[in-house]
C-alpha cells in the first residue's frame, strides 16, 4: 500500500513551453501533497506544500506564478512548471501524506520527473 | 537554516562492514525522525524511523539510535552490502504542525566496495 506515481517519469522541452507534471496516490486519499526539487547530489528542497481544495502555500524564493500548482483531489495534485528554461532543468519529486496508525503524518514520495528544458 | 545536520557527506565502506550516519538538530519540538533511501533517479524510500520515546529501533541489518538529550539520531548499517550503495537522508518533523513537513539533511551518499 501508500504507492505514490508521477507522470511523466521524464520530459524533456523547448525553452518558453509548459510543462505539466501529475502525482497520484493511487491505494490512499492524501491529507496533503508535497512537491519538492532536487539538484544532482543534492537534498531535497521543498517548493510547496498543497491540500486538496485549497491554494497551495509556496515556500520563500519559490515563484507561484511560474510553478502553478493545482489540486484537484484527494488524489491527485499538479505542478505546471510555465515558459519554463533551461535553469528550471531538475528532478521534480512529490510525495503524499497519510495519517498513520500511530497517530502521525507519514509521507511516501513518487518516483520522480527528470525535466529538462532545452 | 539547516534545521537538521547529517554527516558525513559521503562514506565507503567494504561489504560485510558497519556504515554509520549521524544527524543533529535543533528544534525540541520534532518528534519524528525518519531515515530516506534513495538510487540515482528514483524518489527516496522510507528505510525506517523512530520517535523520541525510544532510544533505539531495529529492522534487519538497519538500526536508529536516538539520543534525545543531545538532540543526535544515528542510521547504522550492519554487514554492508554494493546493493545498499545509494544516498541516505535523515529528516525529522513535527507531527503536531505543519501538517507532516519533513526537514532534511543534505544527504550521505554511501558507497559499498564489493
Amino acid at each position: 500500500g501508500a504507492v505514490v506515481s508521477q507522470h511523466p517519469s521524464r520530459v524533456i522541452c523547448k525553452s518558453g513551453t509548459s510543462v505539466k507534471i501529475e502525482c497520484r496516490s493511487l491505494d490512499f486519499q492524501a491529507t496533503t501533497m508535497f512537491w519538492y526539487r532536487q539538484f544532482p547530489k543534492q537534498s531535497l528542497m521543498l517548493m510547496a506544500t498543497s491540500n486538496e481544495g485549497s491554494k497551495a502555500t509556496y515556500e520563500q524564493g519559490v515563484e507561484k506564478d511560474k510553478f502553478l500548482i493545482n489540486h484537484a483531489s484527494l488524489t491527485l495534485s499538479t505542478l505546471t512548471v510555465t515558459s519554463a528554461h533551461p535553469e528550471d532543468s531538475s528532478f521534480y519529486i512529490c510525495s503524499a501524506t497519510v495519517l498513520g496508525l500511530r497517530g502521525h503524518n507519514e509521507q511516501f514520495f513518487g518516483p520522480g520527473t527528470r525535466l529538462t528544458v532545452l | 537554516q539547516q534545521q537538521v545536520k547529517q554527516s558525513p557527506q559521503s562514506l565507503i565502506v567494504q561489504k560485510g562492514g558497519i556504515s554509520i550516519i549521524n544527524c543533529a538538530y535543533e528544534n525540541t519540538a520534532f518528534d519524528y525522525f525518519p531515515w530516506y533511501q534513495q538510487f540515482p533517479g528514483k524518489g527516496p524510500a522510507l528505510l525506517i524511523a523512530i520517535r523520541p520515546d525510544v532510544s533505539e529501533k531495529k529492522e534487519g541489518r538497519f538500526t536508529i539510535s536516538f539520543n534525545k538529550s543531545a538532540k543526535q539520531f544515528s542510521l547504522h548499517i550492519m554487514d554492508s552490502q554494493p546493493g545498499d550503495s545509494a544516498t541516505y537522508f535523515c529528516a525529522a518533523s513535527n507531527r503536531g504542525s505543519t501538517l507532516g513537513r519533513l526537514y532534511f539533511g543534505r544527504g550521505t551518499q554511501l558507497t559499498v566496495w564489493p
